[in-house]
């Protein structure tokens, strides 16, 4: 995950809107993704972006990718304590995927 | 079926055995991943197989052997592991490689 960063932390009340960050390096990555991970679990892939789109939404979600800053976020609106979990964001790189280190959402009431 | 499984749930292994994991899926996927995860940190490659073929080995020491026996399973074959071995071992599939990947649920493996 050195090529892909995002902040570590993220404590947001319940009905609220979450909006985690990544910058990642590689200007020819074709897709970005957004993995959720509840403890204990394996990964869940919660959407993607191809490279060549400014945004995507998908009910709760939308991702904003800005390719000429390399940054890349994820808003989930109306925020539930089932959002509590760790959001990784990954970057598709030669057959690839280069994770960031994951943020730890926290649903507080 | 849209889903990746994997058995078992839960292992614990000492230094000495042998042992496997094993991955399923039923989705016609071509490409299928071995990832190992260390508590709070994100999931590591270790090998890819694309069309029941070794594609990438990241440099995984030999007592991790894996395994294509069809285009539905993947194993890893464990032998004589040492006690930083124990994590979470997750395997993946996609349609082909460079295609989005679906994860299994993961294997909690112990080394004592």
């Amino acid at each position: 995950g050195e090529d892909v960063e995002q902040s570590l932390f993220l404590s947001v009340r319940e009905g609220d809107s979450s909006v985690i960050n990544c910058t990642y390096t590689d200007s020819s990555s074709t897709y970005l993704y957004w993995y959720k991970q509840e403890p204990g679990a394996g990964l869940q892939l919660l959407t993607y972006i191809f490279s060549n789109m400014d945004m995507k939404q998908d009910q709760r979600l939308t991702v904003l990718l800005n390719k000429k800053d390399k940054h890349l976020s994820l808003r989930i609106a109306d925020t539930q304590t089932g959002d509590s979990a760790i959001y990784f964001c990954a970057e598709l790189e030669f057959d690839k995927l280069s994770f960031g280190a994951g943020t730890t959402v926290t649903v507080r009431a | 079926d849209t889903e990746v499984t994997q058995t078992p749930k839960h292992l614990v292994m000492g230094m000495t055995n042998k042992k496997s994991l094993k991955c399923e899926q039923h989705m016609g996927h071509r490409a299928m991943y071995w990832y190992k995860q260390k508590a709070k940190k994100p999931p590591e490659l270790m090998f890819v197989y694309s069309y029941e073929k070794l594609s990438i080995n990241e440099s995984v020491p030999s007592r991790f052997s894996p395994e294509c026996p069809n285009s539905s399973l993947l194993n890893l074959h464990l032998h004589a592991l040492q006690p930083e071995d124990s994590a979470l071992y997750l395997c993946a599939s996609s349609q082909d490689k460079g295609n989005e990947q679906f994860f299994g649920p993961g294997t909690r493996l112990t080394v004592l």
